[in-house]
């Protein structure tokens, strides 16, 4: 079982073009982040969010931490293809470890 | 400095062998993760070193699989008795600590059962 759940699974999208992943989960957080994974390597952290309600804008990125802290959303701006890659949500608890999501995998064709 | 290392990068084994695969997290991290990630796929927990407390071994999918972490710092991810199901890339992170603090990632050991 999935505690944190990514939509859509894949997204393939033209250059130019808006879009949004979700991550959703049915446990609050205390804090989630978001890491971009390109093949043949490990993830890197893109943002963390820890209050409900965040609203964090990295260049043509804007992550959103839902008010209740249990879901969250990346939108990306005027993509390009070197967003390609699979964007990954992952859940601190109270306990203080991390869970990961399956991952949105992205295409951005030119 | 140095990031977090991994060997071996590559691992073919034949199944039913055991394989030990080694994790260097960044010095003064005091947690340590494995992950593994099968092709196409998001990441699947393992196991959390944090500290000197007892690691936290929930992700653990059969008692072939095993951790440890010596003197806390290297880590070694052991599996026995391989299963051609085992073949995934297996990843290692560290941190300063648990929670929200960032993790940095290791290259990965790709894992081949034959």
């Amino acid at each position: 079982t999935q505690l944190l759940k990514q939509s859509p699974q894949f997204l393939s999208i033209q250059e130019g073009e808006n879009l949004t992943v979700y991550c959703n989960s049915s446990s609050v957080f205390s804090s989630l982040q978001w890491y971009r994974q390109e093949p043949g390597e490990g993830p890197v952290l893109l943002v963390t969010v820890v209050t409900g309600g965040e609203v964090k804008k990295l260049k043509r990125l804007t992550f959103q931490f839902g008010d209740a802290r249990k879901d969250s959303s990346l939108h990306i701006t005027a993509a390009q293809t070197g967003d390609t890659g699979l964007y990954l949500c992952a859940g601190a608890n109270n306990n203080n470890d991390m869970r990961f999501g399956a991952g949105t995998r992205l295409t951005v064709k030119p | 400095g140095a990031g977090v290392s991994q060997s071996p990068s590559n691992k073919v084994t034949e199944k039913g062998k055991d394989v030990e695969l080694r994790c260097d997290p960044i010095s003064g991290h005091t947690a340590l993760y494995w992950y593994r990630q099968s092709l196409g796929q998001g990441l699947e927990f393992l196991i959390y070193f944090q500290g000197n407390s007892a690691p936290d071994k929930s992700g653990l999918p059969s008692d072939r699989f095993s951790a440890e972490r010596t003197g806390g710092s290297v880590s070694t991810l052991t599996i026995q008795r391989t299963q051609q199901e085992d073949s995934a890339v297996y990843l290692c992170a560290s941190s300063f600590t648990g929670g929200n603090y960032e993790q940095y990632f290791g290259p990965g050991t790709r894992l081949t059962v034959t």
